[in-house]
């Protein structure tokens, strides 16, 4: 089967860094995006990795190794609006289709 | 960056009618667009992709007879809830990939209550 594993929840206080790691296995890999959702929302698109190494995008990072079927988004200098759930998401083809990750609920405290 | 909408944002309907929401690629030709629907507390779930010009492929377990779904030009896709029940209330998101994308970009959603 096809398979992304993420942490179904993380804390941290506002201001703080915090990493949200996602694992994969899949038949064939394309790309790894990540996506924010807020309650009530919509997904938004965040980043995308399709080669090793990290992506920087103002606050936000994210990085991929394809040969240990790993990635992470790293959030810098939380802040309250960064409360929401993130997703990882891996196309295997150029499809464009998508298997998404069960997601991480992200809790910025005060 | 690529921009979907969608609309209506929000619709409330009795039960036995039929719903229509559309989704737009604002500022790229969708060669792919995806219809998702997603209960609170839990992931997206994939309904149907559907590529411009052809028909829609359905996910296992998704009437195709239910949810028809249109794809007639590279902007514009619609899905249409036929014979509404409640237990088709939900939040209904389309995304898009084309050229020019690397990935899927959403739209905002449509939440259906069938009453």
């Amino acid at each position: 089967g096809q398979s992304l594993e993420q942490p179904s929840e993380v804390t941290a206080v506002e201001g703080a860094i915090v990493q949200i790691n996602c694992t994969y296995q899949t038949s064939g890999f394309y790309g790894l995006s990540w996506y924010q959702q807020h309650d009530g929302g919509a997904p938004t698109f965040l980043s995308y990795n399709a080669l090793d190494g990290l992506e920087e995008t103002g606050r936000f990072s994210s990085f991929l190794s394809r040969s240990d079927s790993y990635g992470y988004l790293l959030l810098q200098e939380l802040q309250m609006k960064d409360s929401a759930s993130y997703f990882c998401a891996v196309s295997t083809d150029s499809s464009y289709k998508l298997i998404f990750g069960s997601g991480t609920r992200l809790l910025v405290r005060p | 960056g690529a921009v979907v909408s969608q609309h209506p944002s929000r619709v409330i309907c009795k039960s036995g009618t039929s719903v229509k929401i559309e989704c737009r690629s604002l500022d790229f030709q969708a060669t792919t667009m995806f219809w998702y629907r997603q209960f609170p507390k839990q992931s997206l779930m994939l309904m149907a992709t559907s590529n411009e010009g052809s028909k829609a492929t359905y996910e296992q377990g998704v009437e195709k007879d239910k949810f028809l779904i249109n794809h007639a030009s590279l902007t514009l896709s619609t899905l249409t809830v036929t014979s509404a029940h409640p237990e088709d209330s939900s939040f209904y998101i389309c995304s898009a990939g084309g050229a020019g994308t690397d990935t899927q970009y959403f739209g905002p959603g449509t939440r259906l209550t069938v009453l």
